[in-house]
């Protein structure tokens, strides 16, 4: 069965501090995979990653790809208390034959002023 | 117009209720998506529409789950007989094929959600 899993599910830091954010994956047919974040509202988008290894960059935030080990790491450096929201990760792959999203849990990040 | 919008943003319903929740996508989307979010998990994924044609409802829970888009425009979320356990957030989100074509793989932009609360 897909399935995307999330680590940690929450984390506290304080403003400043730098965060990682892990991914991990098993789907067949895999296609891409995203990051969201989710405050309370609709997830907006953040990153699509495609590619190993190229790193998407903005602002503060970055993700990377690891198509070979199955994996993306969110990260977040020099954060504020406005960075705090759940992050989604999502991998779009074929499932009962057309092309979806399926969602991790997510992380529930709490920066602290 | 400028975003994804749903109405009602919160439905309380009476277990047995009938509801119809209201998605209106980024105009000019072609691919029209439905998902339900329970308290603390992701959005999981229940139907998908390319214009007004319904390509795949494998997400559905039940059969008082209903979805249309007939106009390939707006959609609806009908859950009939509402029971506790659908309650949720429901989030629609819309996009629309990139320079390849690829309907339904492009990036997925969301509504605010309605929040059913099933007493």
């Amino acid at each position: 069965e897909d399935k995307v899993v999330q680590s940690p599910l929450s984390l506290v830091v304080h403003e400043g501090d730098t965060v990682t954010l892990n991914c991990s994956y098993e789907v067949t047919n895999f296609r891409s995979l995203l990051w969201y974040k989710q405050e309370k509202k609709a997830p907006t988008f953040l990153f699509m990653l495609t590619s190993s290894g190229i790193e998407k960059k903005s602002g503060r935030l970055s993700s990377i790809l690891d198509k070979k080990e199955l994996f993306s790491i969110l990260n977040i450096t020099a954060t504020q208390t406005g960075d705090s929201a759940v992050y989604l990760c999502a991998v779009e792959a074929k499932t009962s034959g057309t092309y979806k999203y399926i969602f991790g849990t997510g992380t529930r990040l709490k920066v602290l002023a | 117009g400028a975003g994804v919008s749903q109405s009602p943003r919160y439905k309380v319903a009476k277990r047995g209720q009938d509801v119809a929740l209201r998605c209106d996508p980024i105009s000019g989307h072609v691919s029209l998506f439905w998902y339900q979010q329970a308290l603390g998990q992701g959005p999981e994924f229940l139907t998908y529409f390319q214009n007004e044609a319904q390509l795949d409802k494998s997400g559905l829970p039940s059969d008082r789950f209903f979805a249309e888009r007939p106009e390939g425009s707006v959609s609806t979320l009908k859950i009939q007989r509402t029971q506790q356990e659908d309650s949720a957030v429901y989030l629609c989100a819309s996009s629309s094929p990139g320079l390849a074509g690829r309907y339904g793989t492009d990036t997925q932009y969301f509504g605010p959600g309605t929040r059913l609360t099933v007493l």
